[in-house]
């Protein structure tokens, strides 16, 4: 089975505070993603990642940056956080190419809360 | 308008009720499509793919209309286990990303 683990089921950090979430999976997937899921406006795309190093930006990349130093692990970085960024964070991964690419494995999600 | 749209219920259905979603999507270059299934407070997890014409496994079928740019979801003799947030995905065209429906809230009772 595929797995994919994130650092954190629950977080609690302070406005300004630099948060990492990591995230890890055994698929040797290419594709990396991050969202965020809030009520009313669902899932999210922060930023993806095709390989090894490189990066995309998503729909809502402004307050995030991210990291994938490694095949396996791709990491999002919040800044300084700010209590807009309270949310549901989810990473997945999937193979790269056609159709598989689409078929998208989740970690079991951060709920990050910033006081 | 979102490029995804579903009724997002919910729907309350007895045990052994057949039940229908639709969703619509706006970008006629999309070429594939999901339905993905999350469970109150967890990840979301492929239930099926949505490649031609359609398809189906066992109790759930997925249809796809090209033409009208609507997928459905029939799901027979609803078990308690399906209660769940049904969510339509498709892909974004050429650039790789997918784009999510906001979700269908499903209540199977007994």
């Amino acid at each position: 089975d595929v797995k994919v683990t994130q650092s954190s089921r629950y977080l609690v950090k302070r406005t300004g505070e630099k948060v990492f979430l990591e995230c890890v999976q055994d698929m040797d997937h290419e594709n990396m993603f991050w969202y965020r899921q809030d009520p009313g406006l669902g899932l999210r795309l922060i930023y993806f990642s095709y390989d090894v190093k490189m990066k995309e930006k998503g729909d809502i990349p402004e307050g995030y940056s991210v990291s994938r130093e490694k095949k396996e692990r791709f990491s999002l970085i919040l800044e300084s956080a700010s209590t807009n960024q309270t949310s549901m964070y989810l990473c997945a991964s999937s193979f790269k190419d056609l159709p598989s690419y689409n078929e998208q494995f989740f970690g079991p999600g951060t709920r990050l809360t910033v006081l | 308008r979102k490029e995804v749209e579903q009724d997002p219920g919910p729907f309350n259905v007895p045990e052994g009720a057949t039940v229908a979603f639709n969703c619509t999507y706006s970008n006629s270059a999309s070429q594939s499509f999901f339905w993905y299934r999350q469970d109150c407070r967890k990840e979301p997890k492929l239930l099926m793919s949505v490649y031609s014409s359609g398809n189906e496994d066992g109790r759930f079928t997925a249809q796809l209309n090209r033409a009208s740019q609507y997928i459905s979801l029939l799901i027979r003799d609803s078990k308690l286990s399906d209660s769940a947030t049904y969510l339509c995905v498709a892909n974004a065209g050429n650039n790789r990303k997918l784009i999510w429906g906001l979700g269908t809230s499903l209540a199977v009772n007994p």
